[in-house]
């Protein structure tokens, strides 16, 4: 079965940084897009970045952009996401997502929690 | 770009039908036939029941189904199951957001 194991995600302070991890199996990782989206406590789901099956292209909400990397490694069958100078309205559950295009996602991974507070 | 429009809640008894509406604009729902519908158990990452407006994947039960008009896409569920009582989102090309939600109750 299709599986995706995301990590990285704690506690930290307004402007620090995190980076965030999704480890893929099962399926050929580099034959995909591949998004981040997030889930604020008792909120809907957001989109914050994708990037395409190679990594020549990316794109960002506007409230993650300037801010948020998203990056992959094909060999390591990983996506990334850098977050920096982060703010408390980053508090939200994150999720790597299988991307078929045209915003469709059919395989969530089960997220991994950020918390941004002093 | 601001989220497509869902009602908060829904709600129907075991065997009936409910109808959930997710309205856009001609930019997303409207211009595209390309909105997906996700089922969020609590404390469980969503899972896609609906894709391009109407297509279900394997596995998902032909209970739900989807549709649009102008602006507007609509899911159905039919034959409502204590299961299906979940959050719903919407979601469309075109406009890289989600829908408000929708709280599915089976009462």
């Amino acid at each position: 079965e299709v599986h995706l194991v995301e990590s990285g995600g704690g506690l930290v302070q307004p402007g620090r940084s995190l980076r965030l991890s999704c480890a893929a199996s099962r399926f050929t990782f580099s034959n995909y897009w591949m998004t981040w989206v997030r889930q604020a406590p008792g909120k809907g789901l957001e989109w914050v970045a994708n990037i395409k099956e190679d990594g020549s292209a990316k794109y960002y909400a506007d409230s993650v952009k300037g801010r948020f990397t998203i990056s992959r490694d094909n060999a390591k069958n990983s996506l990334y996401l850098q977050m920096n100078s982060l703010r408390a309205e980053d508090t939200a559950l994150y999720y790597c997502v299988r991307d078929l295009g045209f915003f469709v996602f059919d395989v969530w991974g089960q997220g991994t929690v950020v918390t941004v507070s002093s | 770009q601001s989220a497509l429009t869902q009602p908060p809640s829904a709600s129907g008894s075991p065997g009936q039908s409910v109808t959930i509406s997710c309205t856009g604009t001609s930019s997303d729902v409207g211009g595209y036939n390309y909105v997906s519908w996700y089922q969020q158990h609590p404390g469980k990452a969503p899972k896609l029941i609906i894709y391009e407006v109407s297509k279900r994947p394997s596995g998902v039960p032909d209970r739900f189904s989807g549709s649009k008009s102008d602006n507007t896409a609509s899911l159905t569920v039919s034959g409502l199951q204590a299961e299906d009582e979940a959050d719903y989102y919407c979601s469309s090309w075109g406009g890289e957001v989600f829908g408000t939600g929708t709280k599915v109750t089976v009462l």
